[in-house]
């Protein structure tokens, strides 16, 4: 199946710096990339659909100028945790699809830690 | 928008045996339905899925199961083994797109040895 990385895969910051967060899909265009956060021993919430070239649409209740997106090529979007704080530790997931029927492939997490 | 429910949250069964995850959803649009493994630190990993049009799917150990009618699906696990052991989540994406993934609550699968 097609691959999409995620970079890092752990990061501990201090609280009030940002960290950027990246997914790139390897061996596909991807039209649509998607963010969840996913806390201990809970589910997959997703936070936003990102399009390639377009703003990136949030979920009720993620707060925009909190988890900035950007989706500036088909192979790359990123995921910006700006002014981090401890309560902001949590598994970030992408994932990519390559079009509106496909399935979606997704990313290996990356574990924030704010200190 | 969607929403899918997810039993039982915890399931334990003996090596061997077979184990059975039940998830409802709401958006009668929905019409792909895939169940994701998702092991310690990991990402999920796909490992069935099932399309509208047809009510059964079965790869090796593992059979899908679907009611349109009744909005339910459910994923078997047959002749479990250690490595079964993770947690397993269904999803039913919004009928307009297959790759914007609601995923259920979660179901914490152990095999006891």
């Amino acid at each position: 199946g097609a691959v999409v990385s995620q970079h890092p895969s752990r990061v501990i910051c201090k609280s009030g710096t940002s960290v950027k967060i990246e997914c790139r899909s390897l061996d596909f265009q991807a039209t649509t990339m998607f963010w969840y956060r996913q806390f201990p021993k809970k589910s997959l919430m997703l936070m936003a659909t990102s399009n390639e070239g377009s703003k990136a649409t949030y979920e009720q209740g993620v707060e925009k100028d909190k988890f900035l997106i950007n989706h500036a090529s088909l192979t790359l979007s990123t995921l910006t945790v700006t002014s981090a704080h401890p309560e902001d530790s949590s598994f970030y997931i992408c994932s990519a699809g390559a079009g509106v029927n496909t399935e979606a492939f997704f990313g290996q997490g990356t574990r924030l830690t704010v200190v | 928008g969607e929403n899918v429910e997810q039993h039982p949250s915890t399931l334990s069964v003996q090596e061997g045996d077979s184990a059975v995850i039940k998830c409802t959803y709401s958006d009668s649009a929905s019409n792909y339905f895939p169940w994701y493994k998702q092991e310690l630190g990991k990402g999920p990993q796909l490992i069935i899925d099932i399309r509208s049009n047809v009510g059964e799917k079965k790869d090796q150990r593992i059979a899908v199961t679907l009611n349109k009618t009744a909005k339910h699906f459910s994923l078997h696990i047959t002749e479990t083994q250690p490595e079964d052991s993770a947690v397993y989540f269904c999803a039913a994406p919004p009928g307009s797109s297959a790759s914007k993934i609601i995923f259920g609550s979660g179901t914490r699968l152990s095999i006891r040895p």
